[in-house]
């Protein structure tokens, strides 16, 4: 079937630690993105890449890094710089384009002992 | 810059009760409109979409009508379901291309037999 494989599901790490978040997709897709997801606050735009090798910052990149060696993958590098990493993680995939749908993965909660 | 406002939940409802959740968009030129329901632990299902003024979306019984004179976009269902309980996300895709959506803060549905 086609669709986001996110990994791992949960996620725990002590304070000062690095961690790094899986997303793939077979959906054959240009575009991926990194949601963050807070109780009450919706979700906000860490990175999104368009294209193989190249990626932008969205809206609250700080403490945050990403990579796109493959079209398939999108991992996500939680660094210990990130002040409140505590949060649930969604990766999502498009087309591309204003009129096309995300599709979103099943997400990852990171919880920060 | 563009941002969506939704209606604060959670929206508390009786089985077969009517349902509205507002939604109301602030953006420059005319994005696309969407919203999204999410499951439990899951990640985000696109529920419906409209790319141009008055277009109505519809999806298993909810629609929403895209309302430039208003800019809203709110979600309607005549007869809710217990399976219905579920977060529901508005969001809008602006007009640069890049696929990225901006989203509303959800809000929260819960259905009572």
């Amino acid at each position: 079937d086609g669709g986001i494989t996110q990994s791992p599901k949960y996620l725990f790490r002590k304070e000062g630690q690095n961690v790094t978040l899986s997303c793939e997709q077979n959906l054959n897709h240009d575009a991926m993105y990194w949601y963050r997801q807070d109780p009450g606050q919706g979700l906000r735009l860490i990175y999104y890449s368009q294209i193989v090798n190249d990626f932008q910052k969205g809206d609250i990149a700080e403490g945050y890094s990403v990579s796109r060696e493959k079209k398939e993958s999108f991992p996500l590098t939680v660094t210990s710089a990130q002040k409140n990493p505590t949060a649930f993680y969604l990766c999502a995939s498009s087309s591309g384009g204003y009129t096309g749908e995300l599709f979103f993965g099943e997400g990852s909660r990171l919880t920060v002992l | 810059g563009d941002s969506v406002t939704q209606m604060e939940g959670p929206v508390t409802l009786s089985e077969e009760a009517f349902l509205t959740i507002n939604c109301t968009y602030t953006a420059t030129g005319y994005p696309s409109l969407f919203w999204y329901v999410q499951y439990p632990g899951e990640g985000l299902q696109l529920l419906l979409k409209a790319t141009k003024a008055d277009d109505k979306g519809s999806n298993k019984g909810f629609e929403a009508t895209y309302r430039k004179e208003t800019t809203s976009f709110h979600l309607e269902k005549g007869s809710v379901q217990v399976s219905d309980s579920a977060v529901y996300f508005c969001a809008l895709s602006d007009r640069s291309n890049t696929g990225k959506l901006i989203f509303g803060q959800g809000t929260t549905l819960q259905v009572k037999p």
